[in-house]
């Protein structure tokens, strides 16, 4: 059965720093994997997604995410974070053809001045 | 234009009570969701349409009933509520084969 972790449950960064959000999955073949963001009383918007092809995604609001069949990996990263950028992430994994996206739990992100 | 729109935002409820929840879409898409995300904010999925039919149904109680007129709509019917049924219910559609999912805005569920 398909499933995501997300090993940290909240991170704290300055703002202006760098950001890695982990995420790990469990699937038998090349799953869809995806980030999204939710902010405080909103529900879920995306951030990037992968299919195939490049393991290196480009996504909104200047993320991006590597694909890393090896570890079973897929990193959410952002060069320098703004205080905007507070949320909660979420790691998700969807199964070819089907119809089922499984989230992580999420990791809360934390900007500090 | 909201693209899924549900209602209400908020809903109180006494332990008991029947309630429901609608979702609308006007994306197009084929498929829709309802999640439901705990206090915690772990994201569980409850069922999905495609096209009017059901195609997951989770392990949730029966008292949990979707509806889908047609495909635009996904409403939700709560029977004999609990209070371990307070969370924010989220409904969702895409496109159909794991296509990106886009959210409504919640609903957010308090069974006092």
């Amino acid at each position: 059965a398909q499933s995501v972790t997300q090993p940290d449950i909240h991170i704290t960064v300055s703002e202006g720093a760098s950001l890695e959000l982990r995420c790990n999955y469990s699937y038998g073949a090349t799953p869809y994997l995806f980030w999204y963001v939710q902010s405080p009383g909103q529900g879920l918007q995306l951030l990037l997604k992968y299919f195939s092809g490049d393991t290196l995604v480009q996504g909104i609001k200047g993320f991006e995410a590597e694909f890393k069949r090896s570890q079973s990996s897929f990193n959410l990263r952002k060069p320098s974070v703004h205080w905007s950028d507070a949320a909660e992430y979420f790691c998700a994994v969807a199964s070819t053809g089907g119809f089922k996206t499984i989230f992580g739990a999420g990791t809360r992100l934390f900007v500090k001045a | 234009d909201t693209a899924v729109s549900q209602t209400p935002k908020y809903l109180v409820t006494q332990m008991g009570n029947d309630k429901s929840i609608k979702c609308e879409q006007n994306l197009g898409h084929d498929t829709m969701y309802w999640y439901k995300q705990d206090s915690k904010k772990f994201l569980k999925i409850m069922f999905s349409y495609n096209n009017k039919e059901l195609i997951i149904n989770e392990t949730v109680p029966n008292r949990f009933s979707p509806k889908s007129p047609d495909k635009a709509h996904l409403n939700l019917h709560i029977n004999s509520l609990e209070l371990g049924d307070s969370a924010v219910y989220f409904c969702a559609s895409g496109g159909g084969n794991n296509e990106k999912l886009f959210f409504g805005s919640g609903t957010q569920l308090s069974v006092l």
